[in-house]
């Protein structure tokens, strides 16, 4: 069983560009999550789609989003890149049923910002 | 979501077991403990949950303590590749917030 796929897994932008980041989650898997990782802030919740609906979403500023597809692959996107935007992002899915089913993370998109 | 409290490291000899522990004293009834590890560079996995009872499985068992409040994650002999950092996470089983919220986590060094 193929895991959670991300691309791309490194990318180096420059500040006040914008970047999509994919996400493919494992085959069934219909719940996706995005998290950003830094050394200051650890990981952090951005937002989780379900069924290409948002259904939870973390303190980040409205230059994140994200959507999800009908096959259950997800993107997110940042807009006006800051130099603070440089982390790991990750993705996790899950069968979202039950309720208490773990997230399978991928390996992750490291973004840079010069 | 319960705030957990892990220590922030730990060192473990090599085919030892390794016992992690976490407190979790405002833990409320309808909340499933979880522990997942990162490995360096790479991103988190899933080792176990529970919610009362011990659970083991073939990574890990779980020790949840009988007010709750507390748990210990067993990894029973060690190898170098367990060495991440973990994290001890507390999350409600209520409606649908797949959201996990990751404390700084316990540094496990396992040295030869």
């Amino acid at each position: 069983k193929a895991g959670v796929t991300q691309t791309p897994r490194y990318l180096i932008k420059t500040r006040g560009q914008q970047v999509t980041l994919s996400c493919s989650p494992i085959s069934g898997h219909r719940s996706v999550s995005w998290y950003q990782q830094t050394p200051g802030q650890g990981l952090q919740f951005l937002f989780e789609y379900f069924s290409e609906t948002q259904r939870n979403k973390g303190n980040f500023p409205g230059r994140f989003s994200g959507r999800q597809f009908s096959n259950s692959r997800s993107e997110m996107n940042v807009s006006t890149l800051e130099l603070g935007d440089s982390a790991l992002y990750l993705c996790a899915s899950s069968l979202a049923a039950p309720n208490t089913g773990e997230l399978f993370f991928g390996e992750g998109s490291r973004l840079t910002v010069l | 979501d319960a705030k957990t409290t892990q220590p922030t490291s730990m060192d473990c000899a090599e085919g030892r077991a390794a016992n992690l522990p976490c407190n979790h004293s405002t833990i409320s009834g309808n909340e499933y403990v979880y522990w997942y590890r990162q490995i360096h560079s790479q991103g988190p996995q899933y080792i176990i949950h529970g919610l009362k009872n011990n659970e083991t499985n073939e990574m890990a068992s779980l020790i949840i303590t009988e007010d709750r409040k507390s748990s210990t994650l067993i990894l029973p002999h060690a190898t170098l590749r367990d060495t991440a950092v973990y994290y001890c996470i507390v999350r409600s089983s209520r409606g649908n917030d797949y959201k996990l919220s990751f404390g700084a986590g316990t540094t496990v060094t396992v040295r030869a």
